[in-house]
């Protein structure tokens, strides 16, 4: 089974230009999150959808920064401007919610952001 | 969320069982344990999670304390490719996210 795919998987980029990761999720979950790690402040929750809607944005720096899940099986981050305080590894996860709780998290293997 | 103290970092023979701690004093009846680890450059990748009972799957146990202020992640039989941060986290039955920590990096010696 594929898992979560996200792309690209590196991006090195220069300060002030647009920046859009992609992610797809597992087929048949109904949850995706968007969580960024950096050295200093670790892995952080931006952002995640359920059914495709976003429930908690609370997580997004600044208005630089959105998120999109037109559908159930693609998901977009954007950042314009970029800076190169965003330089870090975003994480795309999905999941089977229930009602038990946040289910199982899938990861990606992350896209490493390189802002000049 | 109840707030979860691990070790830093923790240091495991070869073939020896890895016992990580976690402290979580302030957890309420209805929160799950959850246990992710996060190989190197790698995505963080589901362990186990319990709520009361002890837990045993193909890759790990938890034990929980019966008071629930604290648990255990146990690797029997530790291999190199253990080597990576472990994240205790607790969550709320009806939660929606997980919230991660700086969790425990486990290193596996030969």
């Amino acid at each position: 089974d594929a898992g979560v795919i996200q792309s690209p998987r590196h991006e090195v980029t220069e300060m002030g230009q647009e920046v859009t990761l992609r992610c797809k999720p597992i087929s048949g979950h109904n949850s995706l999150f968007w969580y960024r790690q950096t050295m200093m402040r670790g892995l952080e929750l931006l952002i995640y959808f359920n059914n495709n809607v976003p429930i908690d944005d609370s997580g997004m720096p600044e208005d630089r920064f959105s998120a999109k899940m037109p559908n159930a099986s693609f998901s977009t981050l954007k950042i314009q401007p970029s800076e190169p305080r965003d330089s870090a590894v975003y994480f795309c996860a999905s999941s089977r919610r229930t009602s038990g709780g946040p289910g199982e998290l899938f990861f990606g293997e992350g896209s490493r952001l390189t802002v000049l | 969320d109840a707030k979860t103290t691990q070790p830093p970092s923790m240091d495991c023979a070869e073939g020896r069982a890895a016992n990580l701690p976690c402290n979580h004093s302030t957890i309420s009846g209805n929160e799950y344990v959850y246990w992710y680890r996060q190989i190197h450059s790698q995505g963080p990748q589901y362990i186990i999670h319990g709520l009361k009972n002890n837990e045993t799957n193909e890759m790990a146990s938890l034990i929980i304390t019966e008071d629930r202020k604290s648990s255990t992640l146990i690797l029997p039989h530790a291999t190199l490719r253990d080597t990576a941060v472990y994240y205790c986290i607790v969550t709320f039955q009806g939660a929606q996210k997980l919230v991660f920590g700086q969790g425990t990096r486990l290193t596996i010696n030969p």
